[in-house]
């Protein structure tokens, strides 16, 4: 069974930009979650989203948004790139409506801003 | 989410058990221990979790105490590939899916 898929692997933008980064979740999951994680502050969640609808968000700016296609693949997009936005995006796919089941990482993007 | 306390690094001889313990002196209920670990420039990989009663898979095992507030996960035959970050996290599941990890342990394999 085909794991957590992010594409790219590795991006580099410049301030200002905006950027889209994929993810394609274990076949049969229907909910991602997104993360970014850096050296400073860990892990952060950012948004879950399941059946299309986002369903939890964290405490980041409306830059970052996201969406979840019907087939369960899912985009994360940050507008008007910051240096502060230099970091691993993970997406994370679980069986949602099995309460006890763990969530399963991709290996992540690996933004960096100049 | 309990939070949970853990070992900044252990080392461990490949071969020999690995023992990661993690106190989680506040957990509720109906709140799940996981294990995850790290390894550099790779994604979080999922290990083990459970509630009260003792798990075992194919990676490793997890020993939950029958007051809930410490666990241990073992990894039976540590190899050098085993080298990573393992993160304890208690939370309870099908609330919100966020997920915090903690610092963690940093596990070192060593010849």
């Amino acid at each position: 069974k085909a794991g957590v898929t992010q594409t790219p692997r590795y991006l580099i933008k410049t301030r200002g930009q905006q950027v889209t980064l994929s993810c394609s979740p274990i076949s049969g999951h229907r909910s991602v979650s997104w993360y970014q994680q850096t050296p400073g502050q860990g892990l952060q969640f950012l948004f879950e989203y399941f059946s299309e609808t986002q369903r939890n968000k964290g405490n980041f700016p409306g830059r970052f948004s996201g969406r979840q296609f019907s087939n369960s693949r899912s985009e994360m997009n940050v507008s008007t790139l910051e240096l502060g936005d230099s970091a691993l995006y993970l997406c994370a796919s679980s069986l949602a409506g099995s309460e006890y089941q763990p969530q399963h990482f991709g290996d992540g993007t690996r933004l960096s801003i100049l | 989410d309990a939070k949970t306390t853990q070992p900044t690094s252990m080392d461990c001889a490949e071969g020999r058990a690995a023992n990661l313990p993690c106190n989680h002196s506040t957990i509720s209920g109906n709140e799940y221990v996981y294990w995850y670990r790290q390894i550099h420039s790779q994604g979080p990989q999922y290990i083990i979790h459970g509630l009260k009663n003792n798990e075992t898979n194919e990676m490793a095992s997890l020993i939950i105490t029958e007051d809930r507030k410490s666990s241990t996960l073992i990894l039976p035959h540590a190899t050098l590939r085993d080298t990573a970050v393992y993160y304890c996290i208690v939370r309870v599941p099908g609330t919100a899916s966020k997920l915090t990890f903690g610092t963690g342990t940093r596990l070192q394999v060593t010849l």
